[in-house]
């Protein structure tokens, strides 16, 4: 079993739909998680860090579960740009550890 | 502007052949790290350094080597060694690397393509 895994993709949704990703980890020692957001070809870029208490930027909300060990994304009012892939990610000890993302397809 | 430079962003080898990958940041960041991802796939961390002159193993290190002589500047050799080396090779930094800091946050390079013939 992989230490961090996320829903298998692709996600394909009209825009203005809402779609959630989800993530799950299974060491209970990691600390701090994060939402990285990649384009075809490009590198990962932060889009949010994830808090105990849920945080909000926009039409993102990340949400955490240390109990469950369980950490979503949801996106509200889709748009064409938010076409990517999303990588979850946990810091353990230090370590950075990412799942294999899920991509996320926005059509007309 | 602050960033992280890889270069070269496209690079083919032959097999048995060394390959260096270079990877500067103007950040001041202390810590740096090279990823490789393959398609579908998330990242896999090959090694990682938090200082100057030090550097660990990550979770896919064989056939790979590393030197950090330099704060802003940690390259990666992929040596003949490296039985699969076709990947997409990813090079990050951040502030610190800690177990509980937000410095964690990680600023990636824009990536180079290994393609061995």
């Amino acid at each position: 079993r992989k230490e961090v895994e996320q829903d298998p993709g692709p996600f394909n949704v009209p825009e203005g739909a809402t779609v959630a990703f989800n993530c799950t980890y299974s060491n209970s020692a990691s600390q701090s998680f994060f939402w990285y957001r990649q384009d075809c070809r490009k590198e990962p870029k932060l889009l949010m860090s994830v808090y105990s208490s849920g945080n909000e930027d926009g039409r993102f909300t990340a949400q955490l579960n240390r109990a469950s060990q369980y950490i979503s994304l949801l996106i509200r009012d889709s748009k064409l740009s938010d076409s990517a892939t999303y990588l979850c990610v946990v810091n353990r000890g230090g370590k950075l550890i990412f799942g294999q993302g899920t991509e996320l397809s926005v059509k007309p | 502007d602050g960033g992280i430079t890889q270069s070269p962003k496209y690079l083919f080898r032959k097999e048995g052949q060394n390959v260096t990958l270079s990877c500067e940041q103007n950040l001041n960041h202390d810590a740096m790290y090279w990823y490789r991802q393959d398609p579908g796939q998330g990242l896999r961390l090959i090694y990682y350094s938090q200082i100057v002159n030090d550097f660990q193993k990550g979770d896919i290190a064989e056939g790979y080597s590393v030197s950090r002589e330099k704060k802003e500047s940690f390259p990666l050799t992929v040596t003949s060694a490296q039985k699969n080396p076709t990947a997409f090779y990813l090079c990050a930094s951040s502030i610190a690397n800690r177990a509980y800091s937000g410095a964690n946050v990680l600023t990636f390079g824009a990536g180079s393509r290994l393609t061995v013939l």
